[in-house]
């Protein structure tokens, strides 16, 4: 347990839906993170938010929509994906300041149909 | 632009064998230099950090070094065992423009595999 939780783990959608995910931390932290992993690449940050701000997009596409309610919630709202969007979705967190460590959470494994 | 390179991609070995998993970056203005490991399917398992003014980081059977000025980085597992079999990442991460928060790019990984 490294104290960031992702729920759900799996979940299947189609190319219509509008779905959510959730990262929850238990740290204390004031950073939060949403990266991609695919298969065959490395990961990739999508989304940063520091102090509940958005500090940093990844050029992602506009049907992944972050939200970040407080400090301790990172949600990603996902509507109209497409095959290609699925992936390991990782969210992590960190005390924000440059040195300190990322902790990373399980996972959501997304499959669009 | 930092890049991340890990080599080699994949290693199989027997059950005993000491190994060392290679990681190069490069963009030396890093913060840190961080391993994962990641079982199948599975988040990641932070193993190591080692901050830019640091040398090398232990943890039990695990041992990293940082070449800064070389922009590498290796991780050396001793006495493998089966229950070691997963990928293993390693992530520097680098200053982002001005915000504080650092920036996290990945290799590939190693994906290791240890055999009885």
């Amino acid at each position: 347990e490294t104290g960031v939780t992702q729920t759900p783990r799996h979940l299947v959608m189609g190319m219509t839906n509008k779905k959510s995910l959730k990262c929850e931390q238990h740290l204390g932290h004031n950073a939060m993170y949403w990266y991609k992993q695919s298969a065959k690449k490395p990961l990739e940050l999508m989304f940063v938010y520091s102090l509940e701000e958005r500090v940093e997009n990844n050029s992602v596409p506009s049907r992944f929509s972050p939200e970040c309610p407080n400090s301790s919630h990172l949600f990603l709202h996902l509507h109209t994906l497409q095959p290609e969007d699925s992936a390991l979705y990782l969210c992590a967190s960190s005390q924000g300041q440059g040195s300190s460590e990322q902790y990373f959470g399980p996972g959501t494994r997304l499959t669009v149909t | 632009k930092q890049e991340v390179t890990q080599i080699p991609a994949a290693l199989s070995v027997p059950e005993g064998e000491n190994l060392v998993l290679n990681c190069s970056f490069t963009d030396s203005a890093i913060y840190n230099l961080q391993w994962f490991r990641q079982d199948p399917g599975k988040g990641l398992t932070s193993l190591l950090l080692i901050q830019s003014s640091q040398r090398e980081q232990t943890s039990g059977r695990l041992n990293a070094s940082l070449d800064k000025s070389s922009g590498r980085s290796t991780l050396y597992i001793a006495a493998s065992q089966p229950g070691d079999s997963a990928t293993y990442l390693c992530a520097a991460k680098s200053f982002s423009g001005g915000t504080s928060y650092g920036k996290l790019t990945f290799g590939q990984g190693t994906i290791l595999t240890v055999h009885p």
